[in-house]
């Protein structure tokens, strides 16, 4: 079995502080973990993922995420937060075949002028 | 070019209504999903299909009822809509059977039952 935390539904940052989204993963199996992002009205796009090659992963837009296996986590940082940050984050796992992914009920960035 | 396309954007229907929605990609994948995602935002898999076989079927009701012509054309109908049905529903498509790779989102159907 696998499943995702992501805590918090709502986060608030000013433009330029740090963005922390966090994300507590469990599953039975080596995971793979992923954050996507959806902006209003659209489907979700990658970010960035976790494949075991290396525990700090760098994604597009400045975000990035390191994997704690001590902890399970896979918080999503960025060092200065952008207007067009504002978006629905959502971390995911995947540790069976055919691509069962398993999403987090997602994290509402708000992005403070 | 689109990658994902699904049709409609928006679907308005009346309860008991049977409603389709269409999806294709053009990435060449073998695999497809439909995703529902209600209003709390929460995100769930209803069906996957590799190279038009079934693969995953999470527990939906059988008034809905997924066909793939083709591995690139993967359709969901759904029979006697209720009010709980309203949702977005998303479209998605992957390599095959590689649990590491990205998965690739349609822009959704935004389903209300009135």
């Amino acid at each position: 079995a696998q499943s995702v935390t992501q805590l918090g539904s709502h986060v608030s940052v000013s433009e330029g502080a740090l963005v922390l989204l966090r994300c507590n993963y469990s599953s039975s199996v080596p995971p793979y973990l992923f954050w996507y992002v959806q902006y209003p009205n659209q489907g979700l796009q990658l970010l960035l993922k976790y494949t075991s090659a290396a525990t700090l992963v760098k994604g597009i837009n400045g975000f990035e995420a390191e994997f704690k296996k001590s902890e399970t986590s896979f918080h999503l940082t960025k060092p200065s937060a952008h207007m067009s940050d504002a978006a629905e984050y959502f971390c995911a796992v995947s540790s069976g075949g055919y691509q069962k992914v398993t999403f987090g009920t997602g994290t509402k960035l708000q992005v403070i002028p | 070019d689109t990658a994902v396309s699904q049709t409609p954007k928006y679907l308005v229907t009346q309860m008991g209504n049977d409603k389709s929605i269409k999806c294709e990609q053009n990435l060449g994948h073998d695999t497809m999903y439909w995703y529902k995602q209600d209003s709390k935002k929460f995100l769930k898999i209803m069906f996957s299909y590799n190279n038009k076989e079934l693969i995953i079927n999470e527990t939906v009701p059988n008034r809905f009822s997924p066909k793939s012509p083709d591995k690139a054309h993967l359709n969901l109908h759904i029979n006697s809509l209720e009010l709980g049905d309203s949702a977005v529903y998303f479209c998605a498509s992957s390599r095959p059977d590689a649990t590491n790779e990205k998965l690739f989102f349609g822009s959704g159907t935004q389903l209300s039952v009135l």
